[in-house]
């Protein structure tokens, strides 16, 4: 089972970014999504889809249907610059490539 | 606070097996699997596995079921990863994570663990 994620997305301060990825059937699936960044360990970001862990920012929100999961950061800020990888569940665990996500 | 603090960075030669150790704290051990999960230099994160702490049942990638082993230690909150016929395909950062169950996000990280595979 493979997720595509688009290599990179760039945005301006202050703007919307979204971060797509794409899988057969994805809508059927839970997903969730992981920010990481530079030298640093992965943080989980958005789970079941659309849920935010304690102390991720409400800028942060996640949807998912058909074969398209999509991570919207609303207002991104500088400090947002990460890689951003894609989880979901088909048997075992399969992670997207991962977009990096730079603020210009 | 709940955390992962994993052992230190390795390097092996190739055809050797590495053991990274991964201990939890700040929760109860057995509540919660471990998953571990790799990332080769400049690269995505690779999904390895999972083992539930309080049974021992595990789910191995495909890829690496037949080189890789997970354990824990209960008594000592502690998961293990054991990788063998190492190549210079396996040199990445080890990381190991909580999750309630192989399907499930993953919660927290460990700070992850380098591992070399040089001749």
């Amino acid at each position: 089972y493979d997720l595509t994620q688009p290599p990179s997305v760039s945005v301006s301060p202050g703007q919307t970014a979204s971060i797509t990825c794409s899988g057969d059937k994805l809508g059927d699936k839970n997903t969730c999504w992981y920010q990481q960044k530079a030298g640093q360990s992965p943080v989980l970001v958005i789970y079941r889809d659309t849920k935010r862990p304690s102390g991720i920012p409400e800028r942060f929100s996640g949807s998912n249907s058909g074969n398209t999961a999509t991570l919207t950061i609303s207002g991104t800020q500088a400090m947002d610059e990460a890689d951003y990888y894609c989880q979901a569940w088909d048997s075992f665990v399969v992670f997207g490539g991962g977009t990096k996500l730079t603020v210009l | 606070q709940v955390q992962l603090v994993q052992s230190g960075a390795e390097v092996k030669k190739p055809g050797a097996s590495v053991k990274v150790s991964c201990k939890a704290s700040g929760y109860t051990f057995i509540s919660y699997g471990i998953s571990w999960v790799r990332q080769a230099p400049g690269q995505g994160l690779e999904w390895m596995g999972w083992i539930g702490t309080y049974n021992g049942n595990t789910n191995y990638a495909q890829k690496l079921h037949d080189r890789v082993t997970m354990t824990t230690d209960p008594s000592t909150s502690t998961a293990y990863m054991e990788l063998r016929s190492l190549t210079s395909d396996d040199t990445a950062v080890y990381y190991c994570a909580r999750g309630l169950y192989d399907s499930s996000a993953l919660t927290m990280w460990g700070q992850g663990t380098m591992v070399t595979v040089s001749s």
